[in-house]
């Protein structure tokens, strides 16, 4: 698999390899994360979300981390697929207030 | 269901124009918003609703008006339109989870978004 830094705008890796995607949130205080998928022409599409009380949630081929002590989130691909290519956005909500997206990292993935 | 719908897809104004860009859901959801999404820039917040009646600012609600007279509709006023506005609008909404004043909503149903380009 491939792995980024914080903030990366683009992750390229070949099909069948797991992707990572990083994301650093700012507001300490935010209790839910969510990761959003954007194909062109498109709204973003949910998929998958984490509350602050968790460090780890699964889903079909995905993972989110969370890490709350360097306020970190991450999405874990698994066996990534050419249609996976798109744009990818981490967001953080508190409680009463509005979702904030990050800048988004676009994957593409070659086969 | 038809989810949320955003009308039109695209449009071209002049500076100085005004327009309405309509979004309307069909999921009896309490939660509406606005966001534009710029190159580099990710989305930015507009303008929010937590209900029919209540509006509010997000990050970057110059130059931008709303309001929330039903459930189902949250249009997006442009008064004045200015080239910095040339954007793709993208509408948004959700429901409580918790129940109603908690602030916990649930992910964010994303309509397909109006191009904007304002010369």
């Amino acid at each position: 698999g491939e792995s980024v830094g914080l903030h990366l705008p683009t992750l390229s890796v070949q099909e069948g390899d797991n992707s990572i995607i990083n994301c650093a949130y700012s507001n300490s205080a935010s209790d839910y994360f969510i990761w959003y998928k954007q194909e062109s022409g498109k709204g973003p599409q949910f998929i998958i979300d984490i509350r602050s009380n968790m460090d780890k949630r699964q889903g079909q081929r995905v993972t989110v981390l969370l890490n709350k002590t360097v306020k970190h989130l991450s999405l874990q691909i698994a066996a990534t697929q050419p249609g996976d290519s798109a744009v990818y956005f981490c967001a953080e909500n508190q409680a009463g207030t509005a979702l904030i997206f990050g800048k988004g990292t676009t994957l593409s993935v070659s086969s | 269901n038809a989810g949320v719908t955003q009308t039109p897809k695209f449009q071209v104004l002049k500076t100085g124009q005004s327009m309405t860009l309509q979004c309307a859901q069909d999921m009896n959801h309490e939660y509406m918003s606005w966001y534009r999404q710029d190159p580099g820039m990710g989305l930015r917040l507009i303008h929010y609703s937590v209900g029919a009646g209540i509006t509010d600012q997000g990050e970057v609600p110059n130059g931008y008006n709303v309001s929330r007279s039903t459930t189902e509709d949250f249009p997006l006023r442009l008064l004045s339109a200015a080239p910095s506005q040339t954007s793709v609008y993208f509408c948004a909404s959700s429901y409580s989870m918790a129940g109603s004043g908690t602030g916990i909503f649930s992910p964010l149903h994303f309509g397909n978004g109006t191009r904007l380009t304002v010369t």
